[in-house]
């Protein structure tokens, strides 16, 4: 089974507005990444939270981790049309395999 | 410097044709990983390999499925008499070293079984 899961499957927002989801995992954790896909692309690393870290920013991107309740969340400010992509969360229950979960597909309208 | 590279992008089979998709890692990296991603799912680990050596292939397909990284040339994910259930985009990622903190993955290659 998967070993993260992204909440909610899908979110539409506008312009400008913020884009908030979530990941949940089962087991302990090293290190969680959140990637980037648009459409019939490749993955784009965004941000890498280490298990003793709490928050992380990179530009508009915020990302925070609770261990004690197994879950992330990934904030998108002031969103883009170039936001328009889904969004998948990863961890390693082992050093080298990545779990991903399905994922949420973000549309960002004009 | 290059980034991984994925060849053919796209590649359509009829059922019970074989399959190769390739992977160039990028430069100075010797640790090739491949992941499949089924249509609306996420990517599975299938095998992580080093040079000459297969070091968990525990997410491959027991039957039909291959992989290997030759000590020189890209590593080869070959796929047997496929079937429509191996209609997936397949990744690679590779690293310097045996982590999942630098794995940088390619473009993909979306197989379409006809």
């Amino acid at each position: 089974s998967q070993q993260g899961e992204e909440d909610p499957q899908a979110l539409s927002i506008q312009e400008g507005e913020n884009a908030t989801m979530n990941c949940s995992y089962k087991t302990s954790i090293n290190n969680l990444q959140w990637y980037r896909q648009n459409s019939g692309r490749g993955l784009v690393h965004l941000i890498l939270i280490r298990s003793n870290e709490r928050e992380k920013h990179s530009g508009r991107l915020r990302v925070t981790l609770d261990t004690s309740k197994k879950s992330s969340s990934l904030l998108i400010t002031a969103s883009r049309a170039a936001d328009t992509a889904s969004y998948f969360c990863a961890t390693d229950p082992d050093d080298y395999k990545l779990s991903f979960g399905a994922g949420t597909t973000v549309t960002v309208r004009a | 410097n290059a980034g991984v590279m994925q060849n053919p992008r796209h590649l359509v089979r009829r059922r019970g044709q074989e399959a190769r998709l390739r992977c160039s890692p990028m430069k100075g990296h010797s640790h090739v990983y491949w992941y499949r991603q089924l249509p609306e799912e996420g990517l599975k680990f299938m095998v992580y390999l080093q040079k000459e050596n297969i070091i968990d292939e525990s997410g491959m397909p027991k039957e039909r499925f291959s992989a290997e990284f030759p000590k020189e040339g890209p590593s080869i994910l070959r796929i047997q008499q496929v079937v429509r259930g191996d209609s997936a985009a397949y990744f690679c990622a590779s690293s310097p070293s045996g982590t999942v903190y630098e794995q940088y993955f390619g473009p993909g290659t979306r197989l379409t079984v006809t």
